[in-house]
């Protein structure tokens, strides 16, 4: 069975502090990884689509980064914002165009 | 345009009974898909049309589950003799293409509860 993990699990940061977390997928079979944020009574929103070993993007303060071989991805937000509040999620695509989707990790910004 | 819409937002069923739940997606988007998030759980992805076409149905609970989409548009997820582990919010979501390299776009979703 396939497995996509996320941690922490939940996360307090202080307002204006960095942070990052983590999610882990099987390093076989990898076709995609998508990071989205789900805000609370709101759809999830694609924050970045991922594809190649060592792909870094950037959307703003947040930035997400790949390691195929390793089996990991990182999401950093740099100087957090209230708005950043929120469940991040990743959704690994294996080649046999099968979606899991990690628990999530629940970031509470703290004013 | 418009967003990925979802009908009806809120359904609450009785056990044994059929629902029918409605996505459209985005205009001129061909790759449609839909999730569920149970209590307590991850979302979990169910099925992915490409056009009309649904290549992988195993990923439907079970045999009471279907899906179909027409005119390359309008979905239908279709849930038999509904039970209560079935309640959930359904989510349903649509990209430029199925290759997965393109970001999907989610709809409201609609949440389902069975007595």
């Amino acid at each position: 069975i396939l497995n996509v993990e996320q941690s922490p699990q939940s996360l307090h940061v202080q307002e204006g502090d960095s942070t990052n977390f983590t999610c882990s997928f099987p390093s076989s079979n990898f076709y995609a990884l998508h990071w989205y944020r789900w805000e609370t009574a709101k759809s999830p929103e694609a924050l970045f689509v991922m594809t190649l070993n060592g792909d870094e993007k950037k959307k703003g303060r947040i930035s997400a980064t790949l390691n195929t071989k390793e089996g990991y991805s990182y999401l950093y937000i740099k100087g957090s914002q209230p708005e950043d509040s929120a469940t991040y999620l990743c959704a690994f695509i294996g080649v046999d165009d099968k979606i899991i989707f990690g628990k999530g990790t629940r970031l509470h910004i703290l004013p | 345009g418009a967003g990925v819409s979802q009908s009806p937002s809120n359904k609450v069923t009785e056990k044994g009974k059929d629902v029918e739940l409605r996505c459209d997606p985005i205009s001129g988007h061909t790759a449609l898909y839909w999730y569920r998030q149970s209590l307590g759980q991850g979302l979990e992805f169910l099925i992915y049309f490409q056009g009309n076409s649904a290549p992988d149905k195993s990923g439907l609970p079970s045999d009471r589950f279907s899906a179909e989409r027409t005119g390359g548009s309008v979905s239908t997820l279709t849930i038999q003799r509904t039970q209560q582990e079935d309640s959930a919010v359904y989510l349903c979501a649509s990209s430029l293409a199925r290759t997965f390299y393109n970001e999907q776009f989610f709809g409201p979703g609609t949440r389902l509860t069975v007595l």
